[in-house]
């Protein structure tokens, strides 16, 4: 079974700040590795996605995560926030066999000050 | 193209009440998602349909049915309503395989429902 933890409920930068939201996984095979974004009353929107080759993975938005096998992580991290950024960010794993279903973590508001 | 549509938006519904919650893809994708959305618990799965014909329960499925009406369209439906399914719905959908990294999921925008 898949399972995903995500430290920290809320995370808050200021403008120009280094982001970084933390997702740790559990998988029993190999994962897939997603992050979402949801922007306030909306639907979640792919940020970006691991699933072979390259462990460092650059997605919409300046973003990037890094998947780390020995660490199981796969923290989203983005050199300078803007206030734009300001959203809720989910991290997610799937199987990589077989029909494949999302199982997401529990969500990380990113809040950013000017 | 619209993506993924969900109707209604918000719906208010009384204890024991029933109602359908509509979703609709215009991608051509084969595979549709029903999630529930509470704080602090992120995105659980209800029922999921991986192609047209075909559907299964998810993480969470008491006290809901679904229909995979056509390749377009899978709707969610509560027979009676109770309190604990005050949440926000969305319907997704994605190509082959299920979520794959190849085709990953695409969201409507939601579904808020209270029950009183």
């Amino acid at each position: 079974a898949q399972s995903v933890t995500q430290l920290g409920s809320h995370v808050s930068v200021s403008e120009g700040a280094l982001v970084l939201l933390r997702c740790n996984y559990s998988s029993s095979v190999p994962p897939y590795l997603f992050w979402y974004v949801q922007y306030p009353n909306q639907g979640l929107q792919l940020l970006l996605k691991y699933t072979t080759g390259a462990t460092l993975v650059k997605g919409i938005n300046g973003f990037e995560a890094e998947f780390k096998k020995s660490e199981t992580s796969f923290h989203l991290t983005k050199p300078s926030a803007h206030m734009s950024d300001a959203a809720e960010y989910f991290c997610a794993v799937s199987r990589n066999t077989g029909f494949q279903k999302l199982v997401f973590g529990t969500g990380t508001r990113l809040l950013v000050s000017p | 193209n619209a993506g993924v549509t969900q109707t209604p938006k918000f719906q208010v519904l009384k204890t024991g009440q029933s109602m359908t919650l509509q979703c609709a893809q215009d991608m051509n994708h084969n595979s549709m998602y029903w999630y529930r959305q509470d704080p602090g618990m992120g995105l659980r799965l209800i029922y999921y349909s991986a192609s047209e014909g075909t559907t299964d329960k998810g993480e969470v499925p008491n006290g809901y049915n679904v229909s995979r009406l056509n390749k377009r369209e899978f709707s969610l439906r509560l027979e009676s309503a109770a309190p604990s399914q005050t949440s926000v719905y969305f319907c997704a959908s994605s190509g082959p395989g299920g979520s794959t990294g190849n085709s990953p999921l695409h969201f409507g925008n939601g579904t808020r429902l209270t029950v009183t």
